[in-house]
């Protein structure tokens, strides 16, 4: 079955240092595969997706950035981190045969 | 664009009582899915119920069940039987049909709390 693993679960971090949040897929070849934020209680908004290597969209203006640089790795990256990037990170995945999206357990990111 | 719409922030039940969940989408496409999600505790994302906008037969999952109304534009998420492992946070998602398969637009998400 298709199976994404991310890390950290948390993660506390200062303002102005960098970030990188990694998120590979098991079970599965070619996906599409998106990050999505969450801030707190609300719903989750699409930052990016990639539906090949090298091949990143970008859905919101922001101070981060995503890489693919394998069919199955999929970063999140931040060169200065801002208090507003605080929030919940979600790694998906999807387009290998169901339509539905599949998640990985999430990032729970904390700017200080 | 489309757009999800959830109205109620937080809704509570009595076990085993049932309540529905309301949400309304936006789009001016014609084939499309649409999904309930549940986000317990845990943050985990589990998907719930499913429904393809061409199906006119609402989808049912054990004692889930959704209301599907196409031309309204409505798709709201009944739970029977509530139980207290249903208390989560309940997000309704939008996904166009194409080459983006997994790309969702999230309602604002609905907390259900089930009370003993």
């Amino acid at each position: 079955s298709q199976t994404i693993h991310q890390w950290p679960a948390t993660l506390v971090q200062p303002v102005g240092s960098p970030l990188s949040l990694e998120c590979t897929v098991e079970g599965t070849s070619n996906p599409n595969l998106y990050w999505y934020r969450q801030a707190a209680g609300r719903g989750l908004q699409l930052l990016f997706y990639s539906v090949g290597i090298g091949q990143i969209s970008s859905e919101v203006p922001q101070n981060l950035s995503a890489s693919r640089p394998q069919d199955r790795q999929f970063i999140l990256s931040s060169k200065k981190l801002l208090l507003s990037d605080s929030g919940f990170y979600l790694c998906a995945g999807g387009g290998t045969g169901n339509p539905e999206a599949f998640f990985g357990q999430g990032t729970r990111l904390t700017v200080v | 664009a489309q757009t999800v719409t959830q109205s109620q922030p937080e809704m509570s039940v009595q076990e085993a009582e049932t309540v529905t969940l309301s949400c309304t989408y936006d789009t001016s496409e014609n084939n499309y899915y649409l999904f309930w999600y549940k986000q317990p505790p845990s943050r985990q994302m589990i998907l719930v119920i499913r429904q393809e906008a061409y199906k006119q037969q609402n989808a049912t999952e054990n004692r889930f069940s959704v209301n599907f109304q196409k031309a309204a534009k409505s798709f709201s998420l009944k739970i029977s039987d509530s139980q207290l492992g249903d208390t989560a946070m309940y997000f309704c998602a939008f996904m166009k049909l194409g080459s983006n398969t997994g790309k969702l637009i999230f309602g604002q998400g609905t907390t259900l709390q089930v009370k003993p």
